[in-house]
């Protein structure tokens, strides 16, 4: 199995850009995740779906991110209008069959994006 | 809501050492514990988990228990290698999400052990 698939995973931007992360789950997982890495607050959920709709995007910072899960093999998350303070790790994270205590979540590689 | 507070180090070893890297959490009811560990320039990797009370998860030597009296989950491994240097994350997910919630992290410990 190939793992959780991100892309790109650097992304140089402008302030003001639009920027777009994309994720590929594990074949079969029903539950994706995408998690924001930055020295000042670690790691922190944005959203997660189940069976691609979206559960809890409480996590989202604000209008400016989005994201979507169009199908089971494919999720999206949005910057738009990018700002310095975006800059970050971007982790999707994929799992098997909600329901199960301890289910084990999987990681991508992350998305280093850096917004000048 | 649910919070994690471990450690943040960085925490240096010589090799062969013991390891122990404190973790505690809130939440409530009885959330699934999980210590993760991420290598330079890499994901997170799950490196053991226990779901209930005294369970003990273990892999490539590390060890935590869930004890659910003090809110805590320790790693412990009993002689570091240098190959163990990286992050490591304790986690937690809360026991109303029937496996489909996100996890909540705490800050990260960074492990240097020397040669």
């Amino acid at each position: 199995d190939a793992g959780v698939i991100q892309s790109p995973r650097h992304e140089v931007t402008e302030m003001g850009q639009e920027v777009t992360l994309r994720c590929k789950p594990i074949s079969g997982h029903n539950s994706l995740f995408w998690y924001r890495q930055t020295m000042m607050r670690g790691l922190e959920l944005l959203i997660y779906f189940n069976n691609n709709v979206p559960i809890d995007d409480s996590g989202m910072p604000e209008d400016r991110f989005s994201a979507k899960m169009p199908n089971a093999s494919f999720s999206t998350l949005k910057i738009q209008p990018s700002e310095p303070r975006d800059s970050a790790v971007y982790f999707c994270a994929s799992s098997l069959t909600p329901g199960l205590a301890g289910a084990e979540q999987f990681f991508g590689p992350g998305t280093r994006l850096t917004v000048l | 809501g649910n919070s994690v507070t471990q450690m943040e180090g960085p925490v240096t070893l010589s090799e062969e050492a013991f390891l122990t890297i404190n973790c505690t959490y809130t939440a409530t009811g009885y959330p699934s514990l999980f210590w993760y560990v991420q290598y330079p320039g890499e994901g997170l990797q799950l490196l053991l988990k226990a779901t209930k009370a005294d369970d003990k998860g273990s892999n490539k030597g590390f060890e935590a228990t869930y004890r659910k009296e003090t809110t805590s989950f320790h790693l412990e491994k009993g002689s570091v290698q240098v190959s163990d240097s990286a992050v490591y994350f304790c986690a937690l997910r809360g026991a109303s999400g029937g496996g489909a919630d996100g996890l909540t992290f705490g800050k990260g410990t960074h492990l240097i052990i020397q040669p």
